[in-house]
């Protein structure tokens, strides 16, 4: 089956600092990925779309210049967290897909800690 | 706007015994829904979705656009259906997916 993984699966950084987190299709062209955020014991909460080549579309509430999305390839997209702060500790997830009408696969996740 | 509700936040029942996962949705249009599963220490992966009707795993949805629900079920839980069990619906084409917060089964011996 299609992989998808995300790198690093844990990630401690200062406050201030900024953090990339990358997710990859490993057997598979994904046209689009997607990022989530989960806090615990809650659902995920999308919070942009991505297509190779092209801009990001956010949710409503999510801050672009706080969360920056690049999907330069068709198997990298990445999510940098600038200025993180406590508020920031998350857990990240991406998921990959390929055209429409398709399963999106999803990655283990990335757990940030903000101190 | 779309939405995902799943009243329980936990799940316990026997061996043997049948589940029922409780899913709701509210959208305007007609949605995608799919059921996906996180194992422990495993990442969320597809379960099923509505529009195959196939049975995996032993279990089965049905979507009831009456209810408005999508509930997940399988006559005869076995231990290893333990996880955690995430509703989602789609707009269609493959779109994003709104889940729903989720619910733990837990199946004892």
């Amino acid at each position: 089956g299609a992989v998808v993984s995300q790198h690093p699966s844990r990630v401690i950084c200062k406050s201030g600092t900024s953090v990339k987190i990358e997710c990859r299709s490993l057997d598979f062209q994904a046209t689009t990925m997607f990022w989530y955020r989960q806090f615990p014991k809650q659902s995920l909460m999308l919070m942009a779309t991505s297509n190779e080549g092209s801009k990001a579309t956010y949710e409503q509430g999510v801050e672009k210049d706080k969360f920056l999305i690049n999907h330069a390839s068709l198997t990298l997209s990445t999510l940098t967290v600038t200025s993180a702060h406590p508020e920031d500790s998350s857990f990240y997830i991406c998921s990959a897909r390929v055209g429409t009408y398709t399963e999106a696969f999803f990655g283990q996740g990335t757990r940030l800690t903000v101190v | 706007a779309q939405r995902v509700t799943q009243p329980e936040k936990l799940l316990s029942v026997f061996k043997g015994a049948p589940v029922e996962l409780k899913c709701n949705y509210s959208y305007s249009g007609s949605p995608e829904l799919f059921w996906y599963v996180q194992y422990s220490r495993q990442r969320l992966q597809l379960l099923l979705r509505h529009i195959s009707r196939e049975s995996i795993k032993g279990f089965t949805a049905d979507l009831n656009k009456g209810e408005t629900s999508f509930h997940l079920k399988k006559p005869f839980a076995q231990e290893e259906d333990s996880a955690m069990y995430y509703c989602a619906l789609s707009e269609g084409g493959g779109n994003k997916l709104t889940f729903g917060t989720g619910t733990q089964l837990k199946v004892e011996l």
